[in-house]
């Protein structure tokens, strides 16, 4: 089946720095992906929609200078944290759509900023 | 998208069906009912989706009532492997932005 590539699984990063996140589509070509974010206990939040080639679309409240999204290519979208918090700290998820009307999800990517 | 209840939790006993309902009595007619699942700490799995027959495949059967206000998905033999958080979601298209609500946990025990 259709599987999205996240990487890194778990990231430790200080307080200010930046970190970036990568979602790529091993075996089929992602027009349109989708960058999630889950807090413990709490259920997925989308943070943002990326088509490639063109700039994503953000969820209200969602601050796109600081949730960098790139999708370059058909097969990469990356997130970019920048001067990340501790309040950053929670689990990213990507997402991508699949013809037939299901969607591939990354296995997520855990940050904690100290 | 129409809105989406469903139980907070549930308990299954290894072995025996599992029943997982889902309100969406707003729902349209071009909306589509989705189930994923979310084991700890993963993301989430595609289970299922239907517009108004009822599916089945090799994870679950999807039962959709004939007014389509609700839904059933049911595990016909829950493993504890199966233990996750369930998703119910009502969705336009496939293209559309899949929005969660807080699903199900279940737990299903020896």
């Amino acid at each position: 089946g259709a599987v999205v590539s996240q990487h890194p699984s778990w990231v430790i990063c200080k307080s200010g720095t930046s970190v970036k996140i990568e979602c790529r589509s091993l075996d089929f070509q992602a027009t349109t992906m989708f960058w999630y974010r889950q807090f413990p206990k709490q259920s997925l939040m989308l943070m943002a929609t990326s088509n490639e080639g063109s700039k994503a679309t953000y969820e209200q409240g969602v601050e796109k200078d600081k949730f960098l999204i790139n999708h370059a290519s058909l097969t990469l979208s990356t997130l970019t944290v920048t001067s990340a918090h501790p309040e950053d700290s929670s689990f990213y998820i990507c997402s991508a759509s699949l013809v037939g009307g299901s969607y591939t999800f990354g296995s997520g990517t855990r940050l904690t900023v100290v | 998208d129409a809105k989406t209840t469903q139980p907070p939790s549930m308990d299954c006993a290894e072995g025996r069906a599992a029943n997982l309902p889902c309100n969406h009595s707003t729902i349209s007619g071009n909306e589509y009912v989705y189930w994923y699942r979310q084991i700890h700490s993963q993301g989430p799995q595609y289970i299922i989706h239907g517009l108004k027959n009822n599916e089945t495949n090799e994870m679950a059967s999807l039962i959709i009532t004939e007014d389509r206000k609700s839904s059933t998905l049911i595990l016909p033999h829950a493993t504890l492997r199966d233990t996750a958080v369930y998703y119910c979601i009502a969705l336009t298209d496939s293209w559309g932005k899949l929005q969660f609500g807080a699903g199900t946990q279940v737990v299903v025990t020896p």
